[in-house]
């Protein structure tokens, strides 16, 4: 069945260095991808999002990444500040029958970034 | 920005007892998705409806579960006979109707069953 797989589980790092978060795709027909962070006690909110038709996206400090040859999309941040502490979760969209669709979620990344 | 709301933020009660969760989406938006959180994990999807109809709903969930939204607006969420293992967090979210449009989350509902 569908599923995103989502590297790794937790990540620390020093204030100022980059961080990177890796997701894996099973449906191959997927064409969308969004990145969220959740802070602790509030909702998801989207960072970034990247669709099929293009290899990469940046956004200030953040910024993904596409394969979709390797059905793989990544997050990266780069001067990471402690605000920048959350927990981080991809997700694709699987397309069904009909031209429906639905979200599926990573199981999350808690970066830690240590002052 | 209203946002999408969800009441209550909190709710807590005895196992056996039903539930009932409401979701107000963002007017525009004409797709209304639930999803359960429980601590460490991703959300996972449940059930989710354009306007009015409901179009899928998570091989997951139990016949205990039912979601409805009678007028394509707000929806709500029935837990009937809860068991402890139905404490999570529940989140709402919204979007357009075309792929590719991103998912706006509410602050979500935290069932504790006791």
């Amino acid at each position: 069945g569908e599923n995103v797989e989502q590297h790794p589980s937790t990540l620390s790092v020093q204030e100022g260095d980059s961080a990177v978060i890796k997701c894996t795709y099973s449906d191959s027909a997927s064409n969308y991808f969004p990145w969220y962070k959740q802070e602790l006690g509030k909702r998801p909110q989207l960072i970034i999002d990247i669709r099929s038709n293009v290899g990469e996206k940046k956004d200030q400090r953040i910024a993904v990444t596409l394969n979709k040859t390797a059905k793989h999309f990544s997050l990266h941040i780069t001067e990471t500040q402690p605000e920048d502490s959350a927990v981080y979760f991809c997700a694709a969209i699987v397309l069904e029958g009909s031209g429906t669709y639905k979200y599926i979620f990573g199981t999350g990344t808690r970066l830690k970034v240590l002052a | 920005d209203t946002g999408v709301s969800q009441d209550p933020r909190h709710k807590i009660t005895k196992r056996g007892q039903n539930v009932t969760f409401r979701c107000d989406p963002i007017s525009e938006h004409n797709r209304l998705y639930w999803y359960r959180q429980t601590l460490g994990q991703g959300p996972e999807f449940l059930t989710y409806f354009q306007n009015e109809a409901q179009l899928e709903k998570s091989r997951l969930l139990s016949d205990r579960f039912s979601a409805e939204r009678p007028k394509g607006s707000f929806s709500t969420l029935e837990i009937q006979r809860t068991e402890q293992g139905d404490s999570a967090m529940y989140l709402c979210a919204s979007s357009r109707s075309h792929g590719g449009s991103p998912l706006h989350f509410g602050n979500g509902t935290r069932l504790t069953v006791t």
